[in-house]
């Protein structure tokens, strides 16, 4: 069953601007994950936090974890079209070892 | 080599065949996973492989029946399959951490047709 609930559902800006992604989740976790995954392909690790970091960076990705809100945020700053994928949250609870998928958010970004 | 690999890319199956999914990496990783993925959805966990051994089965019908034969190997026999069952099954690994899972690799699918 998913865990993860994402807004938007999908998103489309500019080239050049910013997009946040939201994921909610129910349950402790150990850590949260993020994942894209261009049209019908595999999905790409992107990032991990774990459940007692508050905010992580790579290269023009930053993602942020409020555990008390059960929440974390993606940014991807200064967008390209090859951004341009659908962007999955995904959590690993407390003594599980499977990872469980949020709904996804469909990027867009427009050249 | 950080690669997952598939096969086959594209599979179409009649109701009645029997047919194989192949997956194999050689980054030495200890778990491997089966995934259905259909269309605009997430990823849904279907078996879990750690050494070699079945640790998780999430309540999949019989008609798929997973194999591990090694550690760089793992398989998807389908058997009596149901058009429902058309989806992208993705393959994926990752390091024994000791309980604590990690990033996982994915491989980039084999798109299922059920006919």
């Amino acid at each position: 069953s998913q865990q993860g609930e994402e807004d938007p559902q999908a998103l489309s800006i500019q080239e050049g601007e910013n997009a946040t992604m939201n994921c909610s989740y129910k349950t402790s976790i150990n850590n949260l994950q993020w994942y894209r995954q261009n049209s019908g392909r595999g999905l790409v690790h992107l990032i991990l936090i774990r459940s007692n970091e508050r905010e992580k960076h790579s290269g023009r990705l930053r993602v942020t974890l409020d555990t008390s809100k059960k929440s974390s945020s993606l940014l991807i700053t200064a967008s390209r079209a090859a951004d341009t994928a659908s962007y999955f949250c995904a959590t690993v609870a407390l003594g599980n070892e499977k990872l469980t998928f949020g709904t996804g958010t469909r990027l867009t970004i427009i050249p | 080599d950080t690669e997952v690999t598939q096969t086959p890319k594209h599979l179409v199956m009649g109701m009645t065949n029997k047919k194989s999914l192949k997956c194999e990496q050689h980054m030495g990783h200890r778990a491997m996973y089966w995934y259905k993925q259909k269309a605009k959805k997430p990823p849904e966990l279907m078996f879990v492989y750690s050494y070699e051994k079945l640790s998780i089965n999430e309540s999949v019908p019989s008609r798929f029946s997973p194999e591990c034969p090694n550690s760089s190997l793992l398989n998807l026999h389908l058997h009596a399959l149901q058009p429902e069952d058309s989806a992208l099954y993705l393959c994926a690994s990752s390091q024994d951490r000791g309980g604590t899972l990690g990033e996982q690799y994915f491989g980039p699918g084999t798109r299922l047709t059920v006919t």
